[in-house]
């Protein structure tokens, strides 16, 4: 079936620092989302995109995050600067139309 | 903010016997109601999406769902060593169809 992919699938880097984590979404699609998992609990949603917008954010989705599909590339969470709280499986999600969504494996950050 | 609970914890069952997990909801808006499973260092796999009241097979995943009561349930019939993996229940407010997700139930199937 339609895969959506993450790269990378792990990051480590040092509070303070800028990490971008990317997601090569199913390429007829047009809704994107990312949700975040800290370890041991229940998958959250940050945020959702279309149209080249946010559409719906949630109270996670902080100041910090941005996100962006430049030239129809990569679907983009920047996270500047990062805090220890950000470290989590990021999960990246596509869909044509909104209902049925697509999950990438997830990027594991870990912010030191 | 949606709350979704799911229960139990964790469940052990015998491959070959029936597997049941639960999940409840604080509200029945949402139009969309789903059953994922997520293998260790895997992304979600989803097996059972529910849009209304009653039953829905997909293969040997059958939920079922009673917005009444708030609750949905997931049904694995003759269950795996394979089928071993953290199963999320999630549902989906209108609009642009963000999923909640509750934390789990994992499933460890014995041969």
């Amino acid at each position: 079936g339609p895969k959506v992919l993450q790269i990378p699938s792990h990051q480590i880097i040092d509070m303070g620092q800028m990490v971008t984590l990317n997601c090569d979404p199913v390429s007829n699609h047009l809704y994107f989302y990312w949700y975040k998992q800290i370890l041991g609990q229940q998958m959250e949603f940050l945020v959702n995109f279309y149209n080249g917008k946010v559409m719906e954010k949630s109270k996670l989705f902080k100041d910090q995050f941005s996100v962006e599909r430049p030239d129809g590339s990569y679907f983009t969470l920047k996270i500047q600067p990062t805090a220890l709280e950000d470290s989590a499986v990021y999960f990246c999600a596509s869909s044509k139309q909104g209902r049925e969504q697509y999950f990438g494996p997830g990027t594991r950050l870990t912010v030191l | 903010q949606q709350k979704v609970q799911q229960s139990p914890e964790s469940l052990t069952v015998s491959e070959g016997a029936m597997a049941s997990l639960n999940c409840t909801f604080s509200d029945g808006t949402s139009d969309n109601f789903r059953w994922y499973r997520q293998h260790s260092g895997k992304g979600l796999e989803v097996l059972v999406s529910i849009f209304s009241d009653g039953e829905k097979e997909e293969g040997r995943f059958t939920a079922h769902l009673n917005r009444a009561s708030l609750h949905v349930s997931l049904h694995i019939r003759e269950p795996q060593p394979s089928d071993s993996a953290v199963y999320l229940c999630a549902k989906s407010n209108t609009g642009y169809q963000n999923f909640y997700f509750g934390k789990g139930t994992s499933l460890t199937v014995i041969p």
